[in-house]
């Protein structure tokens, strides 16, 4: 049992290349969830999926989109990286109703760790 | 707007003395409260979640308390040990959880 699962877990890219992290769970769970780390600002939410083909965004979207690609899958795409994107990005998932806020805690991927130069 | 101020953001004590972190929220619709914690290098792990309808709940050496009239809820840390030392997050839940900006607790021996 894996859990939430994330590709690459380290990636460089120069400015303005465009990369996909890739995200899978097996927990069957309803709601996936994308998230950026930085020093000193905590765990910021980029963009959510509260169900199977949904999708909204979070704290920063901008220079962002995402994927929810079936129940399993939820992929963040840079289109364009920029170095102010240099960060940990971490997916979750977590249990809950697709008609309401879920009420259940996240389980974390082990993160990716992205430098842009 | 949503959001969840988090208490202290440096948190230092003797290995067996307790620690007190405190979270105070502001959407008074949120429900869920839970708790993670996050290792050097490491993904954020929940160790303990609280619903709004108790006030408190306890697991071992850790406990959460909740208090909804005053917007606030609390982690605490009883005989606290060395593999305590982490960073804590505290978070409400809505569709979008928001997260507070962790207190970095360090156990010293």
């Amino acid at each position: 049992n894996a859990g939430v699962t994330q590709t690459p877990k380290f990636q460089v890219l120069k400015t303005g290349q465009s990369m996909t992290l890739q995200c899978a769970q097996d927990m069957n769970h309803n709601s996936m969830y994308w998230y950026r780390q930085d020093p000193g600002m905590g765990l910021r939410l980029i963009y959510y999926s509260a169900s199977e083909g949904t999708t909204d965004k979070g704290e920063v979207p901008n220079g962002y989109n995402v994927s929810r690609l079936n129940k399993r899958e939820f992929s963040l795409r840079l289109e364009s990286a920029a170095p102010s994107q240099t960060s940990v990005y971490f997916c979750a998932s977590s249990e809950g109703w697709s008609w309401g806020p879920p009420n259940y805690g996240y389980t974390f991927g082990s993160g990716t760790r992205l430098t842009v130069v | 707007g949503e959001n969840v101020e988090q208490h202290p953001s440096t948190l230092s004590v003797q290995e067996g003395d307790s620690a007190v972190i405190k979270c105070t929220y502001s959407d008074s619709a949120s429900n869920y409260f839970p708790w993670y914690k996050q290792e050097l290098g490491k993904r954020p792990q929940l160790i303990i979640d609280i619903r709004s309808n108790v006030g408190e709940k306890k697991d071992q050496r850790i406990a959460v308390t909740l208090n909804k009239t005053a917007k606030h809820f609390s982690l605490h840390i009883t005989e606290t040990q060395p593999e305590d030392s982490a960073v804590y997050f505290c978070a409400h839940r809505g569709f979008k959880t928001i997260f507070g900006a962790g207190t970095r607790l360090f156990v010293k021996a």
